[in-house]
């Protein structure tokens, strides 16, 4: 079976600043797929980035890019210059590698970003 | 925007009560999926439909159940509702080249 955990029930940041959020995964599987979504308050969720398993490179998207480490199935997010929009809950989700398969949430990182 | 509508926005029933929930996907998306997302909790997965035919569930009872159409409707059927019923319920659709899922706004259920 696959988990997520996220650690981290909230966190706040101030705008502008660099904030981190932890997820760590549990799996069996070699080839898989983790993602980060995004969920603000008006609840459509939103994907912030992907990373394919087989790939040693971490993914960045714009402010945001992720920390990938398969040996410690560890995979956390890292949002540079932080805006007031970032405010919303984040979710890491897992997904294997197998056409049309299912995906595993965390429990979610609120995350407020300070004026 | 995904391109994945839901409706109702928001729905309230009763315990014991059936209820039918409404998903549109993009055009082209052959896959769709549907999660229960409790208050405070990630989305936990209840099935998924691939050209009109279930292949997949997770741990939820019979009683949840769904349909999707060739034109890239699908539905969720709850019977007997419970009060833990109560949540967030949101369709997710997929391509076929595809691992991204691209979510719709979901429908709050509330069960009195």
């Amino acid at each position: 079976a696959q988990t997520v955990t996220q650690s981290q029930p909230e966190m706040s940041v101030q705008e502008a600043e660099t904030v981190t959020l932890s997820c760590t995964y549990d799996t069996s599987e070699s080839n898989y797929y983790l993602f980060w979504y995004k969920q603000p308050p008006s609840r459509q969720m939103i994907l912030v980035i992907r990373q394919e398993a087989y790939k040693q490179q971490n993914a960045t998207e714009n402010r945001f890019s992720v920390n990938f480490q398969k040996a410690a199935k560890s995979f956390s997010l890292k949002i540079s210059d932080s805006q007031l929009g970032d405010t919303a809950m984040y979710f890491c989700a897992f997904m294997k590698q197998v056409t049309g398969n299912q995906f595993y949430f965390g429990t979610g990182t609120s995350l407020t970003v300070i004026p | 925007e995904t391109g994945v509508t839901q409706s109702p926005t928001h729905l309230i029933k009763t315990r014991g009560q059936q209820v039918t929930l409404r998903c549109s996907s993009q055009s082209g998306h052959n896959t769709v999926s549907w999660y229960q997302q409790a208050l405070g909790q990630g989305p936990q997965f209840i099935f998924q439909y691939y050209r009109e035919e279930e292949n997949g569930r997770g741990n939820f009872p019979p009683r949840f159940s769904g349909l999707q159409f060739p034109n890239y409707s699908s539905e969720l059927n709850v019977n007997a509702l419970e009060l833990d019923d109560s949540a967030l319920y949101l369709c997710a659709s997929r391509g076929m080249s595809g691992n991204e899922q691209f979510f719709g706004p979901g429908t709050r259920l509330t069960v009195l």
